[in-house]
């Protein structure tokens, strides 16, 4: 169980160009879905926190008007990076919880995304 | 969230266990200790997470102090398939922030 899809899982974009990945939760419905970005040999940063059906919380130094985030449903979350730039090549991870048994929420993470733009 | 500290690497002979450690000595009385891995190229896998008790799963067992300062990650019987960059996580109520990890390296 608690298994995340993220689509597409590569993409390759020109300078420009707006593009839009999606995370899934695909068994159970989150009550919150996670954006975070990894730059080669770095860790994980969060960009973003957003609950269903109200705006997404933004780390400081995160654009959000670059960094369009909806979350529509309880399994679905969309990230659309606007006008990418090579600088905004990364790989883009989702991550999904949801409070089980009154324990802490769990985060479960999608495969990531890698984007590339030239 | 509290600060981890984890040694940058580790090597583990296949078929060992692998004692993988943790300092949080900061950490408060609501903070739960969390483990994650990431092969190259994935997402995090979740593995295990505990508050005060050692607590144990089909991947691996958590053992935590008793002052709750540091604990330990082990993998009983390391695979090749194990290696991978550690994690080691204090949480609160935010989401999971991501440290240097230990980068371990299951030798055949």
């Amino acid at each position: 169980g608690a298994v995340v899809s993220q689509h597409p899982s590569r993409v390759i974009c020109k300078s420009g160009t707006s593009v839009k990945i999606e995370c899934r939760s695909l068994d159970f419905q989150a009550t919150t879905m996670f954006w975070y970005r990894q730059f080669p040999k770095q860790s994980l940063m969060l960009m973003a926190t957003s609950n269903e059906g109200s705006k997404a919380t933004y780390e400081q130094g995160v654009e959000k008007d670059k960094f369009l985030i909806n979350h529509a449903s309880l399994t679905l979350s969309t990230l659309t990076v606007t006008s990418a730039h090579p600088e905004d090549s990364s790989f883009y991870i989702c991550s999904a919880s949801f409070l089980a048994g009154g324990m802490t929420d769990t985060q479960y993470f999608g495969p990531g995304t890698r984007l590339t733009v030239l | 969230d509290a600060k981890t500290t984890q040694p940058t690497s580790m090597d583990c002979a296949e078929g060992r266990a692998a004692n993988l450690p943790c300092n949080h000595s900061t950490i408060s009385g609501n903070e739960y200790v969390y483990w994650y891995r990431q092969i190259h190229s994935q997402g995090p896998q979740y593995i295990i997470h505990g508050l005060k008790n050692n607590e144990t799963n089909e991947m691996a067992s958590l053992i935590i102090t008793e002052d709750r300062k540091s604990s330990t990650l082990i993998l009983p019987h390391a695979t090749l398939r194990d290696t991978a960059v550690y994690y080691c996580i204090v949480r609160g109520r935010r989401a999971l922030t991501f440290g240097s990890g230990t980068r371990l390296q299951v030798q055949p």
